[in-house]
């Protein structure tokens, strides 16, 4: 089956713009989970999504956002983008939160800001 | 809250030697773990996963790793590397964050590099 997709892979923005990126969990998860990844931060969980409800926010800025559709796409918006925000961010994709079938991870978007 | 430790930066091997990268972890109850690897610019990728039941867990491409409740340590582990093996390697454990909700908690990752 189909795995993990977002898009765009990648992307060059300058400071005060915003971006959307998404993700296309596997077919039949519910749970779409968001991570930024920087080479100083590591991975840090921004928010998880299950049924169209966020049911979990990473201690991020309100500048982040996301939301879930019916078909368990996700979204995520970056308001007021700045020079820090650039990231890998990656989306992972579970069934129902991780439990005994574990998350996939999409292949990333690598946010630019310039 | 939840943490989990990859005490080592890097670690390289020779290619054919067995190689280990460690990860101890902190958690409130029992543990999910896992393990991931990444290739550059790629996202993550499912090497294993502990849940329950035995202690040794084998996982995709040869990986094995040893779940240790007493030194809370679930190590990765390979009888022999390969070049292609060189990557960065995750550690996570699956918490409970309330609600309904569970977030992975990653280590910093270690770099490996199995040298020919």
């Amino acid at each position: 089956k189909a795995g993990v997709t977002q898009t765009p892979r990648y992307l060059i923005k300058t400071r005060g713009q915003q971006v959307t990126l998404s993700c296309s969990p596997i077919s039949g998860h519910r749970s779409v989970s968001w991570y930024q990844q920087t080479p100083g931060q590591g991975l840090q969980f921004l928010f998880e999504y299950f049924s169209e409800t966020q049911r979990n926010k990473g201690n991020f800025p309100g500048r982040f956002s996301g939301r879930q559709f019916s078909n368990s796409r996700s979204e995520m918006n970056v308001s007021t983008l700045e020079l820090g925000d650039s990231a890998l961010y990656l989306c992972a994709s579970s069934f129902s939160g991780g439990g005994s079938y574990g998350y996939t991870f999409g292949s990333g978007t690598r946010l630019t800001v310039v | 809250a939840q943490s989990v430790a990859q005490p080592e930066d890097q670690v390289n091997v020779a290619e054919g030697n067995p190689l280990t990268v460690k990860c101890t972890y902190s958690v409130s109850g029992n543990p999910y773990l896992f393990w991931y690897v990444q290739y550059p610019n790629r996202g993550l990728q499912f090497l294993l996963k502990y849940i329950t039941g035995d202690n040794l867990v084998k996982g995709s491409y040869g990986f094995e790793a040893e779940f240790n409740k007493s030194q809370t340590s679930f190590h990765l582990k390979k009888p022999s590397a390969l070049v292609s093996d060189s990557a960065l390697y995750f550690c996570a454990v699956r918490a409970y964050s309330g609600a309904g909700s569970y977030q992975l908690t990653f280590g910093k990752g270690t770099k490996l590099s199995v040298i020919p």
